[in-house]
């Protein structure tokens, strides 16, 4: 069964800090797919990032940066500079190959930028 | 394109009643599936669909029902709401199904429900 853990409840940082969160998950398959969603106030769920599990490459967008590591089964989300626009709740997402598109989501990390 | 609509946005039921909980998308997306959020445990599914006629259960599908009857709407059944159903539930849509590559889902703004 597929399961993903985002340890971090709530990270409270100022602005400008750098500021990594943490996903970890668990699946059989060889071959998945994970997902970073951020939810802002208003509610709505953001696409930010789809990895598929045979692209281990760093990605960077702007000040957003992704960390997979399949030896540790992690895809920690890095945010350089943050800033209080920031401020939302962050879910990790994974989905296995032979689930299809369900998707299975972390707990998710509130994350609160102060200025 | 309109994306993925929801309606109501708002919703207060009593315990016992029954709603319809509005889900349609634009994008002739084959898969369609509803996700429930509660604090402190993320999005669980409830039900999903992969095309027009299928459906199937998810993590939490008890006290729901669903039918696909075309591409573009996916309704969802509370046949007797109960208070535990008090939750912000969410639709979403992509365009794959069970094989090939997962795309990016997309989702609805959203429908916060509670049942007193």
């Amino acid at each position: 069964a597929q399961k993903v853990t985002q340890a971090q409840t709530e990270i409270s940082v100022v602005e400008k800090e750098d500021v990594t969160l943490d996903c970890v998950y668990e699946t059989r398959d060889t071959t998945y797919y994970l997902f970073w969603y951020k939810q802002p106030p208003s509610g709505e769920l953001v696409f930010l990032i789809r990895r598929n599990s045979f692209d281990e490459q760093n990605e960077i967008s702007g000040r957003y940066s992704w960390n997979f590591q399949k030896s540790t089964s992690s895809f920690n989300f890095t945010i350089t500079a943050s800033q209080v626009v920031d401020s939302a709740v962050y879910f990790c997402a994974l989905s296995e190959e032979t689930s299809g598109s369900r998707l299975t989501f972390g707990e998710g990390t509130q994350l609160t930028v102060n200025p | 394109n309109a994306g993925v609509t929801q309606t109501p946005k708002f919703q207060v039921l009593k315990t016992g009643q029954s709603m319809t909980l509005q889900c349609a998308q634009d994008m002739n997306h084959e898969y369609m599936s509803w996700y429930r959020q509660d604090p402190g445990m993320g999005l669980r599914l409830i039900h999903y669909s992969v095309g027009a006629g299928i459906t199937d259960q998810g993590e939490v599908p008890n006290g729901y029902n669903v039918s696909r009857s075309t591409t573009e709407d996916f309704p969802l059944r509370l046949l007797s709401a109960a208070p535990s159903q008090t939750s912000v539930y969410f639709c979403a849509s992509s365009s794959s199904s069970t094989s090939g590559p997962l795309n990016e889902q997309f989702f609805g703004p959203g429908t916060r429900l509670t049942v007193l």
